[in-house]
């Protein structure tokens, strides 16, 4: 299993400013994903994040809106940049269980609000 | 491309009322099948999970069998409790690194 920890949990945004969410993990992972759940709806992978490399987008997300860093194999940040009111949404931090188990660990996640 | 589909809620039930929560899927290859649930204020975590067709995972009474014939995954339980009340997320995972999630089904439960 794996226990992560992200901050903040929760905030209020201005529009056009800039938030970086934090994301540790208490054990040395390869991947971390990076999901947004908008209100009432499912989880959206943004990006999948490995240490050492550029982080892999998904359609619809770019790095110049979702910069992605991953400096070591137990952390990583992803700011969400210039932000709308469309961006209020929750932020979750993600691993996979070892062993080629697929299954997935998730932080608490981080809720955007954005006025 | 992969797709999961689950029923809409909300699903609202008594206590000790028989759930089922429908979920289907399209994918290529053999996916592995999940039920995550998300109890209110708290993260995703998973339930169950079924690796190969007509699995079975089973976890806190809830249980899904993988059926590959109809290419479903439904959750079901025999009597729920107002402590399951959660949404409840059906999700796939190919041979790549990206899992796939339904819609999720928020579930209430009433003493």
């Amino acid at each position: 299993s794996a226990v992560i920890s992200q901050k903040p949990s929760r905030d209020i945004c201005q529009r056009g400013t800039s938030l970086t969410i934090q994301c540790q993990v208490d054990s040395q992972v390869t991947m971390m994903f990076w999901y947004r759940q908008q209100p009432g709806q499912s989880l959206t992978l943004i990006a999948t994040a490995n240490q050492g490399s550029e982080a892999t987008y998904e359609s619809g997300f770019v790095i110049d809106k979702f910069p992605i860093s991953r400096p070591n194999l137990t952390f990583s940040t992803l700011t969400v940049s210039n932000m709308s009111p469309e961006d209020s949404s929750i932020y979750l931090c993600s691993v996979e269980g070892g062993a080629n188990t697929g299954e997935l660990f998730f932080g608490e996640g981080s809720r955007l609000t954005v006025l | 491309g992969n797709s999961v589909t689950q029923m809409e809620g909300p699903v609202t039930l008594s206590e000790e009322a028989f759930l089922t929560i429908n979920c289907t899927y399209t994918a290529t290859g053999y996916p592995s099948l999940f039920w995550y649930v998300q109890y209110p204020g708290e993260g995703l975590q998973l339930l169950l999970k079924a690796t190969k067709a007509d699995d079975k995972g089973s976890n806190k009474g809830f249980e899904a069998t993988y059926r590959k014939e109809t290419t479903s995954f439904h959750l079901e339980k025999g009597s729920v409790q107002v402590s399951d009340s959660a949404v409840y997320f059906c999700a796939l995972k190919t041979g790549g690194f990206k899992t796939i999630f339904g819609a999720g089904t928020r579930l209430f439960v009433k003493a």
